[in-house]
């Protein structure tokens, strides 16, 4: 059974103190790892798509990385309006995503 | 342009009301999408069309009833709800197979069933 792990569940960050999240999963051929952000009662947000180990992408001050058990979400030097919850999600078996938890990214000024 | 749109934003229905959430896409897209997500948890996939052809149904109870008109367009019917099934509703798509690649996110229709 596919299965992802995101981690912390809660991060505080004071604006401009970079950090990272981290994504674990477990999945027979995987078919894509996908980044999505997600505000209060909106729909999450597509971020990035990372297929294979080794493979990053950056945007604004969002880089991820994927390795063959993990990937992480480095946020560097991070704004107040970077709150938000990131989602994790993984294409493995058929036609679904499986979801993390997610992880509660609040950014003070 | 990647953007899935749904109407309504808000809706609140009574358990005995027949209603019906839309979502359009004009990028090309040929897999369409229905999610539910309840406060704190990630989206729970509901159905799944390839093709506008109805290819996965996640055991969803029967009122719900999901169509697919064309390719741009994902309604889904509700009846009879319970007060459970208040939830944001997400319509998603993607650009080829269903499960290849990334999926687009609509913004949700907020439902409230009383």
């Amino acid at each position: 059974e596919d299965q992802v792990t995101q981690s912390p569940e809660a991060l505080r960050l004071q604006e401009g103190e970079s950090s990272s999240l981290n994504c674990s999963y477990t999945v027979s051929g995987l078919r894509g790892l996908f980044w999505y952000r997600q505000d209060p009662g909106k729909g999450p947000e597509f971020l990035f798509t990372l297929y294979s180990a080794g493979e990053e992408k950056e945007k604004e001050r969002l880089k991820a990385t994927l390795t063959k058990k993990e990937s992480f979400l480095h946020i560097t030097a991070p704004k107040p309006e970077d709150s938000a919850t990131y989602l994790c999600a993984v294409g493995a078996s058929g036609s679904r995503l499986t979801f993390g938890e997610g992880t509660q990214l609040t950014v003070n000024p | 342009d990647t953007e899935v749109t749904q109407t309504p934003k808000h809706l609140v229905m009574g358990m005995t009301n027949k209603k019906s959430l839309k979502c359009e896409q004009h990028m090309g897209h040929r897999a369409m999408y229905w999610y539910k997500q309840k406060a704190k948890k990630p989206p729970e996939l509901m159905f799944v069309y390839s093709y506008e052809k109805l290819s996965i149904n996640e055991s969803v109870p029967s009122r719900f009833s999901p169509e697919c008109p064309n390719s741009s367009l994902l309604n889904l019917h509700l009846h009879a709800l319970q007060p459970e099934d208040s939830a944001l509703y997400l319509c998603a798509s993607s650009p080829g197979l269903a499960g290849a690649g990334e999926q687009y996110f609509g913004p949700g229709t907020r439902l409230t069933v009383t």
